[in-house]
């Protein structure tokens, strides 16, 4: 079974770009939760999708956004990039319904914002 | 008051000892504890998972402890192995934002051959 695929593994953007981040989750998944880690913060909840609807959202700007289509895919996009958006973006999904934490993670994109 | 605070920020280890690493929290609303392990280049993987009824889950060489009056909980791995050398992160959330965790800071574990 496939895990957890996360596009593109790796990017450089300048300040004040745009960036698409894609997921994939495990099949059968609906669940696709967003975190953001960096060595000064660790890991953050961005954002929470099921059945393209957002669930949960965590304390970050309006710049971070993202949306899930109906093959339960997910894109996260952040908006007019600062130097602080350098991050591992960590895409994590998990079954529909499940009432436990159980998150299975991807591999990351790593964002460097120049 | 959705802080999860973890120690140490890291940890050496001779090979066959025992690693400990301690979470505390705030948030009594939190049910579910679970401790996900960290390689390089990898994304955070599942290790064990607690829910307040239990105060202890051992599975295979790693067991978690729960203190609930304490709002502590802990992870114990026995016989430590260089293999288990990586980042590991304590975290916890509530029924109701499941997916929604509050992660500690991560303590990096070296197992010393």
């Amino acid at each position: 079974k496939a895990g957890v695929t996360q596009t593109p593994r790796y990017l450089i953007k300048t300040r004040g770009q745009q960036v698409t981040l894609s997921c994939s989750p495990i099949s059968g998944h609906r669940s696709v939760s967003w975190y953001q880690q960096t060595p000064g913060q660790g890991l953050q909840f961005l954002f929470e999708y099921f059945s393209e609807t957002q669930r949960n959202k965590g304390n970050f700007p309006g710049r971070f956004s993202g949306r899930q289509f109906s093959n339960s895919r997910s894109e996260m996009n952040v908006s007019t990039l600062e130097l602080g958006d350098s991050a591992l973006y960590l895409c994590a999904s998990s079954l529909s319904g499940d009432n436990t934490g159980e998150l299975f993670f991807g591999e990351g994109s790593r964002l460097t914002v120049l | 008051q959705q802080q999860v605070k973890q120690s140490p920020q890291s940890l050496i280890v001779q090979k066959g000892g025992i690693s400990i690493i301690n979470c505390a929290y705030e948030n009594t609303a939190f049910d579910y504890f679970p401790w996900y392990q960290q390689f390089p280049g990898k994304g955070p993987a599942l290790l064990i998972a607690i829910r307040p009824d239990v105060s202890e889950k051992k599975e295979g060489r790693f067991t978690i402890s729960f203190n609930k009056s304490a709002k502590q909980f802990s992870l114990h791995i026995m016989d430590s192995q260089p293999g288990d050398s990586a980042t590991y992160f304590c975290a916890a959330s509530t029924s109701g934002s499941a997916r929604q965790l509050t992660f500690g800071s991560g303590t990096q574990l070296t197992v010393l051959p």
